[in-house]
């Protein structure tokens, strides 16, 4: 089945240093990819929608200039978290419209990235 | 834009017992709902979905209903066992409109023996 490879699943970096999150589409090609983030006990909050090819659409709220998001390729999307502080420290996660369960319906998920911001 | 309500947000039940979560959503265009049980750090998992053209699916214990009309659809487990313990979330999304895929806000589910 359809496989989105994330990395890294756990990184501890310094306040004011910058994290990048890869999200590789393993057997489908993913023109679209969703960024999310999911704080201690929270729902999964939708951060912003990568295009390949194409500016990402950020969700309101979110901060396109900290939530750097790069979709260059069909089977790659990337998220930098830039001058990152404690408050960013959460857990990320992307997801992919993909060959899911129910007849080509369905979203892969990739594994997600656990960021520690000391 | 889409809205999803949960609730509840804990459910506490013996095991043997059913579970019904409830959730409802907001945009009347919205054509997938999926629910996902997620452990912790992991990633979400997909335990059953429902497409608007359907009112009903069921898979072994687990069985989801969707009224389009009230905008809410419902997932119900029976026969709860100890494993079934973890946190689930509804999700509705316009799959084929770019499918965002918004969550509702979960709900912590404990079986106890």
């Amino acid at each position: 089945g359809a496989v989105v490879s994330q990395h890294p699943s756990r990184v501890i970096c310094k306040s004011g240093t910058s994290v990048k999150i890869e999200c590789r589409s393993l057997d489908f090609q993913a023109t679209t990819m969703f960024w999310y983030r999911q704080f201690p006990k929270q729902s999964l909050m939708l951060m912003a929608t990568s295009n390949e090819g194409s500016k990402a659409t950020y969700e309101q709220g979110v901060e396109k200039d900290k939530f750097l998001i790069n979709h260059a390729s069909l089977t790659l999307s990337t998220l930098t978290v830039t001058s990152a502080h404690p408050e960013d420290s959460s857990f990320y996660i992307c997801s992919a419209p993909g060959t899911g369960a129910t007849l080509g319906y369905g979203y892969t998920f990739g594994s997600g990235t656990r960021l520690t911001v000391v | 834009g889409e809205n999803v309500e949960q609730h509840p947000s804990t459910l506490s039940v013996q095991e043997g017992d059913s579970a019904v979560i409830k959730c409802t959503y907001s945009d009347s265009a919205s054509n997938y709902f999926p629910w996902y049980k997620q452990e912790l750090g992991k990633r979400p998992q997909l335990i059953i979905d429902i497409r608007s053209n359907v009112g009903e699916k069921k898979d072994q214990r687990i069985a989801v209903t969707l009224n389009k009309t009230a905008k809410h659809f419902s997932l119900h487990i029976t026969e709860t066992q100890p494993e079934d313990s973890a946190v689930y979330f509804c999700a509705a999304s316009i799959y084929n409109q770019g499918g965002k895929l918004i969550f509702g806000q979960g709900t912590e589910l404990s079986v106890k023996p």
